[in-house]
C-alpha cells in the first residue's frame, strides 16, 4: 500500500530564504509522486510531478524537487521564498494503476515573513 | 483555460439529511474522482468512476454514498443519511484516459457542515 509522511506540518520562512518541504514516501512499486498547493479558499493546484523520467523535476512558480529512490524521499525546494508562496502544500503518491488514485501527505503550511 | 467547477461553495445541514455535492469536470476528461479532507487531517480518496460505473472505492465510500454521471457534464456525489462526521470539504478531481499517468485537474471544493 501506498502512503506519504510530510515532516512538519508548519514550515516558516523569511522572504528570500531557501523553503524545504520534506516528503517522504512509500510504495511497493515504482511510484508517481506529486507536490499540490493549495491557496486559501482555492483548490488543489500541481506544482511538479515525478514520473519516472528525471529526478530532479522543476515545477512552477520556482519550485523543484528531487526523487531520491535510496531515501524515498521527494523533497520540495526553493531557492529564495516569496511573500506569494504562502500556502498548505500537499505531498502525493499514486502507484500507477489504471485508476492513479492520488493518496496524499497530511499537508504542511508554509508561512512566509516579511 | 478549462478547469473543473463544483456547487455549492459551502453547504450546510442537518444530520440525517440527503446532500448532493455537483462537480463539472472539464468536458474531455473522462475519469472521474472524488476526495474528501477533514479538518485539519490529510485529503482522502473516495472513489473514482469511468466509463459510468465505479472503477474503485475506499473504505470511508460505504452504503451512505453513491456517485452518479446523469448527464453528458455533471458528476454528482450524494451522501443520504449525514452523519456529523460527514462535515469536510470534498474535492472533484478529473483527468483524461490514457496510459500513462496524467495529471488529476481539482475543483475549488464543497465545504460540507452537518449540525
Amino acid at each position: 500500500a501506498q502512503s506519504v509522511t510530510q515532516l512538519g506540518s508548519h514550515v516558516s520562512v523569511s522572504e528570500g530564504a531557501l523553503v524545504l518541504l520534506r516528503c517522504n514516501y512509500s510504495s511497493s512499486v515504482p511510484p508517481y509522486l506529486f507536490w499540490y498547493v493549495q491557496y486559501p479558499n482555492q483548490g488543489l493546484q500541481l506544482l511538479l510531478k515525478y514520473t519516472s523520467a528525471a529526478t530532479l523535476v522543476k515545477g512552477i512558480n520556482g519550485f523543484e524537487a528531487e526523487f531520491k529512490k535510496s531515501e524515498t524521499s521527494f523533497h520540495l525546494t526553493k531557492p529564495s521564498a516569496h511573500m506569494s508562496d504562502a500556502a498548505e502544500y500537499f505531498c502525493a503518491v499514486t502507484e500507477g494503476s489504471s485508476n492513479y488514485k492520488l493518496t496524499f501527505g497530511k499537508g504542511t503550511l508554509l508561512t512566509v515573513n516579511p | 483555460e478549462p478547469e473543473v467547477t463544483q456547487t455549492p461553495s459551502h453547504q450546510v445541514t442537518q444530520m440525517g439529511q440527503e446532500v448532493i455535492l455537483r462537480c463539472v469536470p472539464i468536458s474531455n476528461h473522462l475519469y472521474f474522482y472524488w476526495y474528501r479532507q477533514i479538518l485539519g487531517q490529510k485529503v482522502e480518496f473516495l472513489v473514482s468512476f469511468y466509463n459510468n460505473e465505479i472503477s474503485e472505492k475506499s473504505e470511508i465510500f460505504d452504503d451512505q454514498f453513491s456517485v452518479e454521471r446523469p448527464d453528458g457534464s455533471n458528476f454528482t456525489l450524494k451522501i443520504r443519511s449525514t452523519k456529523l462526521e460527514d462535515s469536510a470539504m470534498y474535492f472533484c478531481a478529473s483527468r483524461v484516459a490514457g496510459g500513462s499517468y496524467n495529471e488529476q485537474f481539482f475543483g475549488p471544493g464543497t465545504r460540507l457542515t452537518v449540525l
